[in-house]
């Protein structure tokens, strides 16, 4: 059982188009990171939530933490082909010490 | 300020033989984790060090591999006789635990068994 569920697990659209990925889970985590990963690259942090409801902007993405810290949403305004890649959502969780649970990725493409 | 470096970004190995993958953390950081992340699957967590100490080691297999980060010098992720099944990318991240652990990933390593 996957602790972290990502979806869609593919997403092809047009640029100009906006999307979101969602993130859940059944558990509380006390901090979710976002990640961004190119074929070949390790993962690149694009945010972290913290608080229950926190939405945090990085110019057309916009990053939601859930009130309950359970799950996440990323949102992106007028993709363009340069958005394309692998986005990951992971969770921190207080009784698991340091280590980041990875969800599985959205896979996405823009087509110019 | 250079990022998370590992080396190398890529190796082969037979069947048997020994993998030695390295990780040299940001500068400042004192807290490094490996990842695995096989092929169609997520990043699973491996192993979180400090200089010296292994702090959990949960995600690791039981046999074959190990790891450490020494006092001076970088961390080491060592696979023993490998197998097929552990072709993958390993991930090295490190952190400054004091700012939410915010982990920052290397380039990582592709290991290829033959």
């Amino acid at each position: 059982t996957q602790l972290l569920e990502q979806s869609p697990q593919f997403l092809s659209i047009q640029e100009g188009e906006n999307l979101t990925v969602y993130c859940n889970s059944s558990s509380v985590f006390s901090s979710l990171q976002w990640y961004r990963q190119e074929p070949g690259e390790g993962p690149v942090l694009l945010v972290t939530v913290v608080t229950g409801g926190e939405v945090k902007k990085l110019k057309r993405l916009t990053f939601q933490f859930g009130d309950a810290r359970k799950d996440s949403s990323l949102h992106i305004t007028a993709a363009q082909p340069g958005d394309t890649g692998l986005y990951l959502c992971a969770g921190l969780k207080e009784t698991s010490g340091s280590r980041l649970t990875f969800g599985e990725g959205t896979q996405l493409t823009v087509n110019p | 300020n250079a990022g998370v470096m590992q080396n190398p970004r890529h190796l082969v190995r037979r069947r048997g033989q020994e993998a030695r993958l390295r990780c040299s953390p940001m500068k400042g950081h004192s807290h490094v984790y490996w990842y695995r992340q096989l092929p169609e699957e997520g990043l699973k967590f491996m192993v979180y060090l400090q200089k010296e100490n292994i702090i959990d080691e949960s995600g690791m297999p039981k046999e074959r591999f190990s790891a450490e980060f020494p006092k001076e010098g970088p961390s080491i992720l060592r696979i023993q006789q490998v197998v097929r099944g552990d072709s993958a990318a390993y991930f090295c991240a490190s952190s400054v635990q004091k700012i939410q652990n915010i982990q920052y990933f290397g380039a990582g390593t592709r290991l290829s068994v033959l």
